[in-house]
């Protein structure tokens, strides 16, 4: 069966834009995780959503958002990019939430300029 | 609240040498614990998870870790490390729920011939 699929895999962008990152779970699996990852501030919990309500949110500030959509694919986005916003942007599904195996995509690696 | 703490951030063996990768956890509620594997540009992927049923747990690769209350541990161990187990590994805690769900700082494991 397919895994998760995180589109696109490498991104560029410019400080002051926004981007919006893809997330398809795999299927069945309800609960789509975020987590930014860094050299410096590790792996970080973004937000949890599960059958499209946003359950969990971690300490980041406003300019990122996410949503799911009724066939549990997530987007994440981030408005007024900063260059600290690059980072590995990794997405993991789950049938029912973190407590049960999450299933990570290979990530988006975005980079700001 | 819960924490998780990676002991080492960086550990280093040599081939066909066993694999100690230490972990210490704080959790209000009997928690579910993880240990997951990072490749290089890759997602993580689950090494295994105690759920309290037993608490000596078998993962793949050859990994196991062993669930220690008393002293609040989720050791990963390996008998005999691989080239190929060099890769950074998270210990994770997550509350029964699943709502809330912390990562350990990481350990990076090197493998010398």
């Amino acid at each position: 069966k397919a895994g998760v699929t995180q589109t696109p895999r490498y991104l560029i962008k410019t400080r002051g834009q926004q981007v919006t990152l893809s997330c398809s779970p795999i299927s069945g699996h309800r609960s789509v995780s975020w987590y930014q990852q860094t050299p410096g501030q590790g792996l970080q919990f973004l937000f949890e959503y599960f059958s499209e309500t946003q359950r969990n949110k971690g300490n980041f500030p406003g300019r990122f958002s996410g949503r799911q959509f009724s066939n549990s694919r997530s987007e994440m986005n981030v408005s007024t990019l900063e260059l600290g916003d690059s980072a590995l942007y990794l997405c993991a599904s789950g049938r029912t939430g973190m407590n049960t195996e999450a299933f990570f995509g290979q990530g988006t690696r975005l980079t700001v300029v | 609240a819960q924490s998780v703490t990676q002991l080492d951030s960086h550990v280093s063996v040599s081939e066909g040498t066993p694999v100690l990768l230490r972990c210490n956890y704080s959790s209000s509620y009997s928690p579910s614990l993880f240990w997951y594997v990072q490749h290089p540009n890759k997602g993580l992927q689950l090494l295994l998870k105690y759920t309290s049923a037993a608490t000596l747990v078998k993962g793949i690769n050859g990994f196991e870790a062993e669930f220690k209350k008393s002293e609040t541990s989720f050791h990963l161990t390996k008998p005999s490390a691989h080239m190929s187990d060099a890769a950074e590994y998270f210990c994770v805690v997550s509350d029964l729920g699943g709502f809330k769900t912390i990562f350990g700082a990481g350990t990076r494991l090197f493998v010398k011939a």
